[in-house]
């Protein structure tokens, strides 16, 4: 168990539909990421937040937002939903931004989203 | 640009050594992480390296060489549960983590 929770573990949806994926950090990390995968793509970096700022941008689709809490949770929307969008969406969280270099992740379980 | 390389799938046989090479070519470069990944598991850290120069971490050992672009993972001893997926990652702080395909390793009784 990394201490990274994420919510929901499955969600199925229809396209054109919007969904809301739910991340904790690790208590006391300052940093969360979003990833996703899927089976041709490998893991690709969407997007990064430190203490509630947008730090960096990966592949990240305008269809999808995210954002970052006071509480540092972090939450990652994805709206006018298509068939490739199904994929597992993970979140990382780690205790800096890494611009001292080492910067190692923590994984949560992920959510698995399947668009029909 | 960003690329990573790595070979798509090894097999090797329990108790034996294996060497998992990932190439790399980015724009920048703060460190290189491997992760081992279980199917339809998350990923978890196994290295670090932002210095030439073998880590070696109980079984696990892994190499990297800065002005090649190069980095290997080395899993001694190789055990059952030491089939997945291996993950090598590109850390550069203004681009973030870049993630190679992964090598998918199955060992062999």
């Amino acid at each position: 168990d990394s201490g990274v929770t994420q919510t929901p573990k499955h969600l199925i949806t229809a396209t054109g539909q919007r969904v809301t994926l739910r991340c904790s950090p690790r208590s006391g990390d300052l940093s969360v990421y979003w990833y996703q995968q899927s089976l041709d793509q490998g893991l690709q970096f969407l997007i990064q937040y430190y203490n509630g700022e947008e730090r960096a941008k990966g592949n990240i689709l305008e269809r999808f937002s995210a954002q970052q809490f006071p509480d540092l949770h972090s939450e990652l929307n994805l709206s006018s939903l298509e068939l490739g969008d199904s994929a597992l969406y993970f979140c990382a969280s780690s205790p800096t931004g890494g611009a001292s270099g080492y910067n190692e992740q923590f994984f949560g379980p992920g959510t698995r989203l399947t668009v029909l | 640009g960003q690329n990573i390389d790595q070979p798509t799938e090894m097999t090797a046989t329990e108790g034996a050594i294996v060497q998992i090479n990932c190439t790399y070519q980015t724009s920048g470069f703060n460190g290189l992480f491997w992760y081992q990944q279980h199917a339809g598991e998350a990923p978890t850290f196994l290295s670090y390296n932002v210095l030439d120069g073998l880590e070696e971490k109980g079984r696990f050992s892994s190499f990297l060489s800065r002005s090649k672009g190069y980095s290997y993972l080395l899993l001694k001893e190789l055990q059952m549960k030491d089939s997945a997926s291996y993950l090598c990652a590109v850390y550069n702080y203004g681009q973030n983590f870049v993630f190679g395909p992964g090598t998918r390793l199955s060992v062999l009784p």
